[in-house]
């Protein structure tokens, strides 16, 4: 069965210095997507960065970069340089498969909270 | 463009009253979902279309009924609301072509705080 686990409730960092969020999966779907989101206090949900299966790279996206280690069924979030404003609850998510009529649906983990120190 | 909006922003509802959720999007998105997130959780697919006249259940879609007549508008409607259905309900689009290395990145709305009481 599909499955997300964020297994760190709550992280604190150093404003300027890395963190890294951690997410495994589990999938027998050979064809899928991971994606974090940020949810800051004020309750949205903002699209950071999306890794797919078959991409031989790991994403990157500004000061986000994905940690994807496909054997590990892992997707790590590592935050660059970390600021104030990152001061939020992160969500791992996965969609599995891709085709038309798939319907693309995500399965979330229970989410991060990471605290920013000045 | 305005991408997903969804309307009211909060609201109070009696047990056993209904009501329905509005969410449009503009960016001419196939997919839409609807959410819903529990306290200290994070998000559970209640229903989702994949286009027009079609729509399909989540995971958690007991007690919540869709309909899609338009590309740009998917409400959820709660009949005979229970204290149970109290939560944040975020609506969400994506495109996708069916086609493999599509992302399928889902664009949420600012989400509906009910409180059932």
């Amino acid at each position: 069965a599909q499955k997300i686990t964020q297994t760190q409730p709550g992280m604190f960092v150093q404003e300027k210095e890395a963190v890294t969020l951690d997410c495994t999966y589990d999938t027998s779907d050979p064809s899928y997507g991971l994606f974090w989101y940020k949810q800051p206090s004020s309750g949205e949900m903002i699209f950071l960065i999306y890794q797919g299966s078959y991409d031989q790279q790991n994403a990157t996206e500004g000061r986000y970069s994905l940690n994807f280690q496909k054997a590990r069924k892992s997707a790590n979030l590592v935050i660059s340089a970390s600021q104030l404003g990152d001061s939020a609850m992160y969500f791992c998510a996965m969609r599995e498969g891709g085709g038309y009529n798939q319907g693309g649906k995500l399965i979330f983990g229970q989410g991060t909270e990471l605290s920013v120190k000045p | 463009n305005a991408g997903v909006t969804q309307t009211p922003k909060f609201r109070i509802l009696k047990i056993g009253q209904s009501m329905t959720l509005q969410c449009t999007q503009d960016m001419n998105h196939n997919y839409m979902y609807w959410y819903r997130q529990d306290p200290g959780m994070g998000l559970k697919l209640i229903y989702y279309s994949v286009g027009a006249g079609i729509t399909d259940k989540g995971e958690v879609p007991n007690g919540y009924n869709v309909s899609r007549s338009t590309t740009e508008d998917f409400p959820l409607r709660l009949e005979l609301a229970a204290p149970s259905q109290t939560s944040v309900y975020f609506c969400a689009s994506s495109y996708t072509r069916g086609t493999s290395g599509d992302t399928d990145t889902q664009y949420f709305g600012p989400g509906t705080r009910l409180t059932v009481l």
